[in-house]
């Protein structure tokens, strides 16, 4: 069955600290793989995908997520992450049958 | 393109009452999903369809939630009795037809029922 799980509930940093969000999918088919970022009272928005191909993915924001065919996950990875980038962060997977399903979320507070 | 439309933006309405959310999907996608967003539960899928045809709708709580895309650029999701436990943010969101293609999100539908 298709499903997403999402390590970390709430992280909380200071501001020029690293950040990696985990995510792990589980699906038996092709897979592919998508990162949101949610502000505080607005809706979804992409940040970076994944279908085929190099294994690191670019976003927008400086955010790059990895894929590890092996390991079953794509996690986050920020450098040096910055007040505006508190948020909540979802995890999706979408399989063949065009389902579109999303990990529990991570809330992030950056501290300035 | 505008991008997804719900409406309405907030509602509020008591308990029993039906309630119907609406969605105008992005022209040209074929695919029409329905979420709803609360702090215990996350984002969870209710429905989705292709080409105006749920596909898969095991994601509905119960009886009292049915969903209707009657044209590919309308589509609705009615409670009928509501209760307060429905209370949530209910998201609608539109891809094209390829499963390498991403989701855009309405700005969702703020649901209170008292």
């Amino acid at each position: 069955a298709q499903s997403v799980s999402q390590h970390n509930h709430h992280v909380i940093l200071s501001e020029a600290a690293s950040l990696e969000l985990g995510c792990n999918y589980s699906y038996g088919g092709t897979v592919n793989l998508f990162w949101y970022v949610q502000y505080p009272g607005q809706h979804l928005q992409l940040l970076l995908k994944y279908f085929s191909g190099d294994p690191l993915v670019k976003g927008i924001k400086g955010f790059e997520a990895e894929f590890i065919k092996s390991k079953f996950s794509f996690n986050l990875r920020k450098p040096s992450v910055q007040w505006s980038d508190t948020a909540e962060y979802f995890c999706a997977s979408r399989g063949e049958g065009g389902k579109l399903i999303f990990g529990q979320g991570t809330e992030l507070s950056v501290k300035p | 393109d505008a991008g997804v439309i719900q409406s309405p933006r907030h509602e509020v309405t008591e308990m029993g009452q039906e309630v119907t959310l609406r969605c105008k999907p992005i022209s040209g996608h074929d695919y029409l999903f329905w979420y709803r967003q609360t702090m215990m539960r996350g984002l969870e899928l209710l429905i989705y369809f292709n080409n105006n045809v749920p596909i898969d709708d095991s994601g509905m709580p119960e009886d009292r939630f049915s969903a209707k895309m009657p044209n590919a650029s309308f589509s609705t999701l009615k409670i009928q009795p509501s209760e307060p436990r429905d209370s949530a943010v209910y998201f609608c969101a539109s891809s094209t037809g390829t499963s390498n293609t991403e989701a855009f999100f309405g700005q969702g539908t703020r649901l209170t029922v008292v």
